[in-house]
């Protein structure tokens, strides 16, 4: 999990509240990834962006907003939470997955929105 | 969308004993991936392979590509009681740039 980081950790919300989780990477990455992880689901594609001023829908994207405005920064934001986005959200980098090359994850950030 | 099963969904083992798993999808991948999640952990990669046949081995693990581009497989030899964890297999299509992941296999290992 080097190299990628999220924040925070750990939240509580109540619902209607918005938040913004924070995913850095210092790999010089062009390719960053959100995702949710629920019992039983794996981990489903949120939004991702393939670079610098880019984002791209997933496979579950409503509910949650991303922006990229710097190459290290991936921004997931939720904007009226709701007790359907209790989860675990990770975030994941790779410099060029058409390459090959590996996709980094951060260690997770759990939220929990009551 | 893609489907990727991946089977089992759970296994408890002795240690020692050998495990396999496996993941098949509806679509064809020119990559296949196996992680492993500790909890509180994110997933870490442990085999990446990038051509249908390809076996390749990471220890006591082994992974395969299968011939149809569709399924892979994750053998784990002699298991030990820190293999416990939840291993998932990831698929990714043709010049994509989004994986598919399974539903994990959760592997219990008792001493």
């Amino acid at each position: 999990n080097a190299g990628v980081t999220q924040t925070p950790k750990f939240r509580v919300l109540k619902t209607g509240q918005s938040m913004t989780l924070l995913c850095a990477q210092d790999m010089n990455h062009e390719y960053m990834y959100w995702y949710r992880q629920d019992p039983g689901m794996g981990l489903r594609l949120i939004h991702y962006s393939v670079g610098e001023g880019t984002t791209a829908k997933g496979e579950v994207p409503d509910g949650y907003n991303v922006s990229r405005l710097k190459k290290q920064n991936f921004l997931l934001g939720l904007e009226s939470a709701a007790p359907s986005q209790t989860s675990v959200y990770f975030c994941a980098s790779s410099y060029d997955p058409r390459r090959g090359n590996t996709i980094y994850f951060g260690e997770g950030s759990w939220l929990t929105v009551v | 969308g893609q489907q990727l099963n991946q089977s089992p969904q759970s296994m408890f083992i002795q240690e020692g004993e050998d495990v396999s798993m496996n993941c098949t999808s509806s679509s064809i991948f020119n990559t296949w991936l196996w992680y492993k999640q500790d909890p509180g952990e994110g997933p870490v990669l442990l085999i990446a392979l990038y051509k249908a046949g390809e076996l390749t081995s990471n220890g006591r693990l082994t992974a395969q590509f299968g011939i149809t581009r569709k399924d892979s497989f994750l053998n784990i030899s002699a298991s030990i009681p820190s293999d416990v964890g939840i291993y998932f297999c990831a698929g990714r299509e043709t010049s994509g740039s989004r994986l598919t992941f399974g539903e994990g296999t959760q592997l219990t290992v008792n001493p």
